[in-house]
């Protein structure tokens, strides 16, 4: 059964990069026609889809992050990673790694597969 | 703030029926699909309902979704006390990428 394990520092500085990776376990993130990204929660508040990123590379983002952020994969390893550069107080979040199933045609496009969350605080 | 709008609460009692919404625009809701997804306390967000009304295996069929233009509505009918979690919509927007509803707490009294 597919996993996803995020890890990375909980405790970043303001103005510094923040940087997580997500294992997957028990198959392959090259399998199927699925994006690698990451939704983060802020405490106490609602979710933020941040990024997903194909195996081979492409990438979408959203748009109010998009100056800052850099989602990459690793297929050797089997993960991807997030770059979250010039942070602020306001990017605290619990960040989860999910899989966005993308097969089939985009009405049907969903995230199917959740990580447990990595916290992160952003504070000197 | 988010760009789908849901209301912060919404409750009820058990083994009732409850709504609860999500308000988009032209370029989201009324032009592509919305999912739902359930959060329980100090857990990681699930799929409940996918493509505005489908339910993935092992959701039981007291939940379903609809959609008329640009909003949406999650329903919960037999409430039950294991109901109580955050609601989040979500849906794909024309400009290429995700957005999320600010979610919904629903209390089971």
């Amino acid at each position: 059964q597919l996993q996803l394990q995020g890890s990375g520092p909980g405790l970043v500085k303001p103005l510094e990069t923040l940087s997580l990776t997500c294992g997957v376990s028990g198959g392959s993130l090259r399998g199927g026609f699925y994006y690698w990204g990451w939704i983060r929660q802020p405490p106490g508040k609602g979710l933020e889809w941040v990024g997903s990123i194909y195996y081979s590379g492409g990438t979408y983002y959203n748009p109010s992050l998009k100056s800052r952020v850099t989602i990459s994969v690793d297929t050797s390893k089997n993960q991807f990673s997030l770059n979250l550069r010039s942070v602020t107080a306001a990017d605290t979040a619990l960040y989860f790694c999910a899989r966005w199933d993308a097969s089939g045609s985009y009405d049907i496009w969903h995230f199917d597969l959740w990580g447990r969350g990595t916290p992160v605080t952003v504070s000197s | 703030q988010s760009v789908l709008t849901q209301p912060p609460s919404a409750s009820g009692t058990p083994g009732q029926r409850v709504t609860m919404s999500c308000s988009g625009s032209s370029s989201n809701i009324g032009s592509n699909t919305v999912n739902w997804y359930q959060q329980l306390p100090g857990t990681a967000p699930k799929l409940l309902i996918y493509s505005n009304n489908q339910r993935p295996s092992g959701v039981p069929d007291r939940f379903s979704g609809s959609k008329s233009g640009t909003s949406a509505s999650l329903a919960i009918s037999g409430l039950q006390s294991e109901d109580e979690a955050d609601y989040y919509c979500a849906a794909w927007d024309d400009n290429l990428h995700w957005v999320f509803g600010g979610g919904t707490k629903l209390t089971v009294l």
